[in-house]
């Protein structure tokens, strides 16, 4: 099984402050990390993704997410926010898998980000 | 180029009827994947079409079901509507069945359930 658990229901930022969203994930195996933005009315859009590799990963609009093995967490990260960076953010997790058997995306409840000017 | 496409945008129907809910995946994509999404809460993964057969599935009963077209299009079915039923149907698509990375997202189809 798999979970993804985001401890904020809502995030507040001043713009221009360093934003944090924190994430963490429980999977047996080896995961498939994901970001995703949604804005009202809309579907979700995707915002970057760890695969392997380097733990920073760069991602759109100048969003940044690290990849912490042993804390199981993929903290969503920005040096600089704007408000129109306030939207609802979801993490999603997946397992690796080599064949066709699927890649279901599992998603944590979401945080709302507020961006006050 | 074309993103995935959800037809229709709103639909309000009545327990106990049926509905069926349309996507186009983006071009060049091949696997489309269904969730449906709760006010107030992330999405949950209903099934995936891969190759016209469903690969996998979430915890969703059978009157869910599916249908994916030698085009790729998709089908989502819910028979024997519930109160319940009513959310935000997210399609996704991606490439290559479980060997795909990241999945791309539709609008959307509202569904409310009188």
């Amino acid at each position: 099984a798999q979970s993804v658990a985001q401890p904020e229901d809502q995030v507040n930022v001043a713009e221009g402050n360093p934003l944090t969203v924190k994430c963490t994930y429980s999977v047996s195996g080896n995961p498939y990390l994901f970001w995703y933005v949604q804005y009202p009315n809309r579907g979700l859009q995707f915002l970057l993704k760890y695969i392997t590799g380097d733990n920073l990963v760069k991602g759109s609009y100048g969003f940044e997410a690290e990849f912490n093995k042993s804390q199981t967490s993929f903290h969503l990260k920005k040096p600089s926010a704007l408000v129109s960076d306030s939207a609802l953010y979801f993490c999603a997790v997946r397992l690796k898998s080599y064949n066709n058997a699927g890649n279901m995306l599992t998603f944590g409840g979401g945080t709302r980000l507020m961006v006050k000017p | 180029d074309a993103g995935v496409t959800q037809s229709p945008t709103h639909l309000i129907k009545t327990r106990g009827q049926q509905v069926t809910l349309r996507c186009s995946p983006k071009s060049g994509h091949d696997t489309v994947s269904w969730y449906q999404q709760a006010l107030g809460q992330g999405p949950q993964f209903i099934f995936q079409y891969y190759e016209e057969e469903e690969r996998q599935r979430g915890n969703f009963p059978d009157r869910f079901s599916g249908h994916q077209f030698p085009n790729y299009s998709s089908e989502l079915n819910v028979n024997a509507l519930l109160l319940g039923d009513s959310a935000l149907y997210l399609c996704a698509s991606s490439l290559g069945g479980g060997t795909g990375y990241e999945q791309y997202f539709g609008p959307g189809t509202r569904l409310t359930v009188t």
